[in-house]
């Protein structure tokens, strides 16, 4: 498809254990970024790929949280041991090089910690 | 520290009716602001923007008007529809370097056009 692909849609998983979910940028797109949103809340930045340039990864909230990006395209967000606190919809996006701020979404990965 | 903030969580409007989303920031680096519209298990997709510079801009039935003074900005709809039922996210942009722009958005805002 031409939008921006995420798997799985929905991931429920028990207390502590790692957990991956893949988001596959529209083509062209070097731009991408992680999301998440949490039950009542916004949009909350976790990281940043751009390129080749090195990852933006401010809002990563804990070491337990990781992404990479390979040959510039699909990324993968890795969450080790999770807890409950992290269940929310997982949000990529991608964007052209220079972009003031018009992301193109994918549909989320809905993550539940049991 | 909310940047962004949205405060009412949900407005209702009736069908052909002006609604208006409100938005305040409190970064005054933000140089561009963004407007998303979210419909339920979809991601966010972008509706209309302005840049800093500017105090208005139109699109169809939607125009966002920036008060920088006030560090305030409105979505305005008209008329509205019942297919723009959906949670609007006010977002705003800074340019953090290296061809990067970082968003930062509010919790959002809920609106529900009666037919």
């Amino acid at each position: 498809g031409a939008g921006v692909s995420q798997s799985p849609s929905n991931k429920v998983t028990e207390k502590g254990k790692d957990v991956e979910l893949r988001c596959d940028p529209i083509s062209g797109h070097t731009a991408l970024y992680w999301y998440r949103q949490s039950l009542g809340q916004g949009l909350e930045f976790l990281i940043y790929f751009q390129g080749n340039s090195a990852p933006d990864k401010s809002g990563l909230p804990s070491d337990r949280f990781s992404a990479e990006r390979t040959g510039g395209s699909v990324s993968t967000l890795t969450i080790q041991r999770t807890q409950q606190e992290d269940s929310a919809v997982y949000l990529c996006a991608s964007s052209w090089t220079v972009n003031t701020g018009e992301l193109f979404f994918g549909e989320g990965s809905r993550l539940t910690v049991l | 520290d909310q940047q962004v903030k949205q405060n009412s969580p949900s407005l209702s409007v009736q069908e052909g009716r002006i609604s208006i989303l409100n938005c305040d920031y409190t970064n005054s680096m933000f140089d561009y602001f963004l407007w998303y519209k979210k419909y339920p298990a979809e991601g966010p997709t972008f509706l209309i923007s302005i840049s800093s510079i500017k105090d208005k801009n139109e699109d169809g039935r939607f125009t966002v008007f920036l008060n920088k003074s006030a560090k305030h900005l409105s979505l305005h709809i008209v008329p509205s529809q019942p297919g723009d039922s959906a949670v609007y996210f006010c977002a705003a942009s800074s340019y953090s370097g290296a061809g990067s722009y970082q968003l930062t958005f509010g919790k959002g805002t809920k609106l529900s056009v009666i037919p």
